[in-house]
C-alpha cells in the first residue's frame, strides 16, 4: 500500500518566522506531488503544486522536490496567524490517478 | 469556485440501515472521487471513478460501493451503515490525472448512531 506520511504536530511558530512542513512518499514512480490547506470544518483547498525536483516558489510558500531521497516540504514565510490550519501532503501514484494524501501537519502561528 | 456539491451536508443513520450520498458537478470532469477524513488519518481514498461506469477501490474501500451513470454525479452507498463510518466524507473533482489539481467539495459530516 503506497504511504504518505507527514507529523502531524501541532508546529508552533511565532508570527513572522519560518514554518517548515515535511512530507514523505514511499511511491518512488510518483510523479507530482500538492499540498493543500485546510482551515478547520473547512475543506481542502490547493496552494501549490511541484513535479520537478527542487524549488518551486509563489508568493509566502516555496516547495521543495527530492525524488532521490522521496519527500517534499513547504515553507511558509513571514508566517500570518491566518496561516494557522492543517496542512495536507497529496501524491499522485505512478500508475493511474490515485491521489494519495498524508495525515496532515496542523500549523498554529502565535502572534 | 469548483462546481461541485455534496448532499446531504450532515445526516444521522442508524446502525444497519444504507446510506447513499450524492456528488454532483458542473465541470465536466472525468475523475471523481471519495475520500473520508478522520483525526489523525488525514484524508483516505474510499473509491474512485475515470469515466462513467468507470470505478476503482481505493484503500479503505469495504462496506462501500460507488457508481457513476453520468459525468456529472458520483454516488457513494453504505450498504449497512457501521459506528465505524461515522466520519466527514468529501468528494472530490479533477479534470485530468497527472498534474492537475483536484477541488474539493463541502463535505458530508455522517454520523451513525
Amino acid at each position: 500500500q503506497k504511504e504518505v506520511e507527514q507529523n502531524s504536530g501541532p508546529l508552533s511558530v511565532p508570527e513572522g518566522a519560518i514554518a517548515s512542513l515535511n512530507c514523505t512518499y514511499s511511491d518512488r514512480g510518483s510523479q507530482s506531488f500538492f499540498w493543500y490547506r485546510q482551515y478547520s470544518g473547512k475543506s481542502p483547498e490547493l496552494i501549490m503544486f511541484i513535479y520537478s525536483n527542487g524549488d518551486k516558489e509563489d508568493g509566502r510558500f516555496t516547495a521543495q522536490l527530492n525524488k532521490a531521497s522521496q519527500y517534499v516540504s513547504l515553507l511558509i514565510r513571514d508566517s500570518q496567524p491566518s496561516d494557522s490550519a492543517t496542512y495536507l501532503c497529496a501524491v499522485n501514484e505512478a500508475a493511474g490517478n490515485k491521489l494519495t494524501f498524508g495525515g496532515g501537519t496542523r500549523v498554529l502561528v502565535k502572534p | 469556485d469548483a462546481g461541485i456539491t455534496q448532499s446531504p451536508r450532515h445526516k444521522v443513520t442508524e446502525t444497519g440501515t444504507p446510506v447513499t450520498l450524492r456528488c454532483h458537478q458542473t465541470e465536466n470532469h472525468r475523475y471523481m472521487y471519495w475520500y473520508r477524513q478522520d483525526p489523525g488519518h488525514g484524508l483516505r481514498l474510499i473509491h474512485y471513478s475515470y469515466g462513467v461506469k468507470d470505478t476503482d477501490k481505493g484503500e479503505v474501500s469495504d462496506g462501500y460501493s460507488v457508481s457513476r451513470s453520468k459525468t456529472e454525479d458520483f454516488l457513494l452507498t453504505l450498504e449497512s451503515a457501521t459506528s465505524s463510518q461515522t466520519s466527514v466524507y468529501f468528494c472530490a473533482i479533477r479534470d485530468g490525472q497527472g498534474y492537475t489539481e483536484a477541488f474539493f467539495g463541502q463535505g458530508t459530516r455522517l454520523t451513525v448512531v
